[in-house]
């Protein structure tokens, strides 16, 4: 079901500092997973992406890790730097196989904060 | 890549009024687009399906009658919140899904929407 969270917890890190965040899904049969970061009054902004017959994938400065036993995804943001504060969410979604997407339910978020 | 327009980006209005907001694929055509309700520091809420040339598929607990999704096109959706009352301010993002990018999903910028 969707998230309802109160107060998103938040993780303060130094610049240059690796940063890992992380998130619990609900649906054990969602297929495909999304980060994104949201900047204040802005839509969301689609970071990397990861399917569930994987278990790693990496991008430009950013990891995602997929554990479907204890569904549960991190997001690991390398040199983080100021630019990356924002709020993050994973996002799942259920029978995502080849180019049938169904609709997107979003984690609970966090908010990053990195000081210069 | 694929953007999507959401207008109007702010929006007050007076308690009983009704408010419309656009979402517009503008370089791809979407069949299926959604909306979210956002709350200051909580996560996105799926408050509705949109599908082009049917009814929208509204989430539990969300009032089909207060707002109202048309979807008559291929590239626009839009939300029409009815007798807005201060309690419906909030953050409101649409997303379309384009089965041709690699994710599937681009989110508009949002609308502020304040009832006073």
């Amino acid at each position: 079901g969707e998230s309802v969270g109160l107060h998103l917890p938040t993780l303060s890190v130094q610049e240059g500092d690796n940063s890992i965040i992380n998130c619990a899904y609900s649906n054990s049969a969602s297929d495909y997973f999304i980060w994104y970061k949201q900047e204040s009054g802005k839509g969301p902004q689609f970071i990397i992406d990861i399917r569930s017959n994987m278990d790693k994938r990496q991008g430009q400065r950013v990891t995602v890790l997929l554990n479907k036993t204890v569904k549960h995804l991190s997001l690991q943001i390398a040199a983080t730097q100021p630019g990356d504060s924002a709020v993050y969410f994973c996002a799942e979604n259920l029978n995502a196989g080849g180019t049938s997407y169904g609709k997107l339910t979003f984690g609970q978020g966090t908010i990053l904060t990195v000081h210069p | 890549g694929a953007v999507v327009s959401q207008h109007p980006s702010r929006v007050i209005c007076k308690s009983g009024t009704s408010v419309k907001i656009e979402c517009r694929s503008l370089d791809f055509q979407a069949t299926t687009m959604f909306w979210y309700r956002q709350f200051p520091k909580q996560s996105l809420m799926l408050m509705a399906t949109s599908n082009e040339g049917s009814k929208a598929t509204y989430e539990q607990g969300v009032e089909k009658d207060k707002f109202l999704i048309n979807h008559a096109s291929l590239t626009l959706s839009t939300l029409t919140v009815t007798s807005a009352h201060p309690e419906d301010s909030s953050f409101y993002i649409c997303s379309a899904r384009d089965s041709w990018q690699g994710h599937g999903y681009t989110f508009g910028s949002g609308t502020r929407l304040t009832v006073v």
